[in-house]
């Protein structure tokens, strides 16, 4: 299963756009990319899975280049609700038995 | 839809006691995971099921045993609890293929002492 890194955290300001990028050099030719979401005491939330290219829905938009070895996550204008942890995972659930969650990226978002 | 249901939300144990995490889900998910998720740390895979009657090990299995009996219900038991097992579980669940990914529940929060 391909191994993900990402920065362990970040900064941004209300109302500005926030890219999230993800590693994953030894992605396989059938892996999706899937980011989740995780506040604080709950479960993690499904934000976006891609393939290649762009994936856009009414959250978040997911960049993926054609090599596939990296993928961002864009997060428009965030507010303080955004303040969240973001995971990278590669695999797909059904067919990947036992993907690993990673550390994720902590993401702060300031007034 | 309720999705993934856990019970309890809250348990504080003594070491050595036993009990069992009940997830439920109403999605007719074939995957079911339990997790358990420390401060400051990612959520670590602790076993999962690929269907009813079926179970495997994940990456920290230790100390924790599963079945699947129903193709809805995930059960997650503590034989003898220990201080190390101090943690927030998450159970989760998929469908197979693309388009989607887990489901999780809302965790159980566990404190052994």
């Amino acid at each position: 299963l391909a191994k993900t890194t990402q920065p362990i955290s970040m900064d941004s300001y209300e109302g500005q756009e926030v890219n999230i990028t993800c590693s994953h050099n030894n992605i396989a030719t059938n892996d999706y990319i899937t980011w989740y979401q995780q506040f604080p005491s709950q479960g993690p939330r499904f934000i976006i899975q891609g393939y290649k290219t762009k994936v856009t829905n009414e959250v978040a938009s997911l960049f993926i280049p054609a090599d596939r070895k990296s993928s961002t996550l864009s997060l428009p204008r965030v507010s303080l609700s955004d303040t969240a942890v973001y995971y990278c995972l590669v695999g797909l659930p059904g067919r990947d038995d036992k993907i690993i969650f990673g550390k994720g990226t902590r993401l702060h978002i300031l007034p | 839809n309720a999705g993934v249901t856990q019970t309890p939300k809250f348990r504080v144990l003594k070491t050595g006691q036993s009990m069992t995490l009940l997830c439920a889900q109403d999605m007719n998910h074939e995957y079911m995971y339990w997790y358990r998720q420390d401060p400051g740390m990612g959520l670590r895979l602790i076993h999962y099921s690929v269907g009813e009657g079926t179970t495997a090990k994940g990456e920290v299995p230790d100390g924790y045993n599963v079945s699947r009996l129903k193709k809805q219900n995930f059960l997650l038991g503590l034989e003898s609890a220990a201080p190390s097992q101090t943690s927030v579980y998450f159970c989760a669940s998929s469908y197979r293929g693309q388009g989607h990914g887990y489901t999780f529940g809302s965790g159980t929060r566990l404190t052994v002492v």
